[in-house]
């Protein structure tokens, strides 16, 4: 079956970094979005991969690693108006999106 | 409009009753997608459409019909509504099927309740 796993709740504080875990089995991978939905809006798109490595969008970073199933999304310097939900999605072998439940980020003063 | 509309915003029904929710996009996009988002779980992909005039199911697509009669529109029919289809509906749009990175644009949800 096809799985996507991620945390389901994290609190950072304000000004501080997080790393936001997400691992996945599928069939096929075609690539990994992160998305980001605050309360009671729709998902937006923050990052895409389908490289190993590292890409960089000003406070926000994604990794992937193909081989162990694996990413991250890395936020900087954060702010309050980072509370929200993250959102991980593979690309299986069809070119449909399978979604993560989401990681509820919590940020406090 | 700019990007994707759906209507209604939110809506409360009797079970039993039909439901249209309406999905239109100005992106010129080829495809389109309706979600459900039921709390603790992620999105799931009910129907979708790769073009004009063709239209595929997705994970849980019982329940549920779609058709796709131009670019733009999307509507997505509840025949005989029953309470556990009470969600938050997206709908999606992306510029073409099978394109690596192909980013999902997203309306604001349908929020329905099912009584």
């Amino acid at each position: 079956g096809q799985n996507i796993d991620q945390p389901t709740e994290m609190t950072a504080t304000e000004g501080a970094i997080v790393q936001i875990n997400c691992t996945y089995q599928t069939s096929g991978f075609n690539g990994l979005f992160w998305y980001q939905q605050h309360a009671g809006e729709a998902p937006t798109f923050l990052s895409y991969n389908v490289l190993d490595g590292l890409e960089e969008k000003g406070r926000f970073s994604s990794f992937l690693s193909r081989s162990k199933g694996y990413s991250y999304l890395l936020l900087k310097e954060l702010q309050m108006k980072d509370s929200a939900s993250y959102l991980c999605a593979v690309m299986d072998s069809n070119y449909q999106l399978i979604w993560g439940a989401g990681t509820k980020l919590i940020i406090k003063p | 409009i700019a990007g994707i509309t759906q209507a209604p915003t939110s809506q409360i029904l009797a079970a039993g009753r039909r439901m249209t929710l309406r999905c239109t996009q100005d992106m010129r996009h080829n495809a389109m997608y309706w979600y459900r988002q039921d709390l603790g779980l992620g999105l799931r992909l009910i129907h979708y459409s790769n073009t004009a005039g063709t239209t595929g199911k997705g994970e849980v697509p019982d329940g549920y019909s779609v058709s796709r009669a131009n670019t733009d529109d999307f509507p997505l029919t509840l025949a005989s509504a029953v309470p556990s289809q009470t969600s938050v509906y997206f709908c999606a749009s992306s510029k073409r099927p099978g394109l690596v990175g192909n980013e999902q644009f997203f309306g604001p949800g349908t929020r329905l309740t099912v009584l």
